[in-house]
């Protein structure tokens, strides 16, 4: 099956920078979309096509992919971005895989 | 803003047949923008697309699922569908419904319906 990989957890004190990775096989060739999950809630969109920002989305978001790694970075951390987040790889012949999930914390 | 919302049997018994239903308000699902998925999410646990439909019935499955599942469209209800036959615990999971929106993500999700596999 195809793999997509994230750290289980991140943590970042309040206002720096986070970054959250994903990998997975040949990943630079393939869309990629992250999602935000607080508890209890349903997951939303962040980013979409690897860099793409749907309306709604802070521009603290960013997202690229390159070299085997999908990265989602997070400037200026608010205690509101703590979240659990996932990465999806757009590819339907290998069933759109999720990543893990990383539980982002803010300190 | 497009509003889904999933609805069906919060238990179903082992080895029968998980059904569930959408409703789309706010758009039609017959636009031919979209296709409509099903995600799942065992407690825990991280997402696993189940397969997606549009408005006129193509259907894409998740090759690991793709044996049991089965979508379909009502276009006059504004409603897609899911059929999951022989389910066992495993399947034990929230079940969102979603906007696919082609190769940009899914951009709309149902709060979830939270099913369970017990006898």
């Amino acid at each position: 099956s195809y793999e997509v990989t994230q750290p289980v957890s991140v943590s970042v004190a309040l206002g720096q920078t986070a970054t959250i990775t994903c990998g997975a096989n040949s990943i630079e060739s393939k869309n990629v979309h992250w999602y935000q999950q607080k508890p209890g809630q349903a997951p939303v969109l962040v980013i979409y096509r690897d860099n793409k920002r749907p309306s709604g989305t802070p521009e603290r978001f960013s997202g690229s992919n390159s070299g085997s790694t999908a990265t989602l970075t997070i400037s200026r951390v608010q205690a509101g971005d703590e979240a659990t987040y996932f990465c999806q790889v757009w590819d339907a012949s290998t069933g759109r895989p999720f990543g893990g999930g990383t539980k982002l914390t803010v300190l | 803003q497009v509003q889904l919302q999933e609805s069906g049997p919060g238990l179903v018994k082992p080895s029968q047949t998980l059904s569930l239903t959408c409703s789309v308000s706010g758009g039609s699902i017959s636009s031919g923008d979209y296709y409509w998925s099903w995600i799942r999410q065992p407690a825990g646990k991280t997402l696993e697309w189940i397969g997606r439909v549009s408005g006129t019935g193509i259907t894409n499955y998740n090759p690991s699922l793709k044996s049991r599942v089965t979508m379909s469209a009502d276009t006059s209800k504004n409603q897609f569908s899911l059929t999951l036959t022989s389910v066992t615990a495993a399947d034990t999971a929230i079940y969102y419904c979603a906007r696919d929106s082609a190769v940009a993500g899914h951009d709309n999700w149902g709060q979830g319906s939270l099913v369970s596999v017990s006898s």
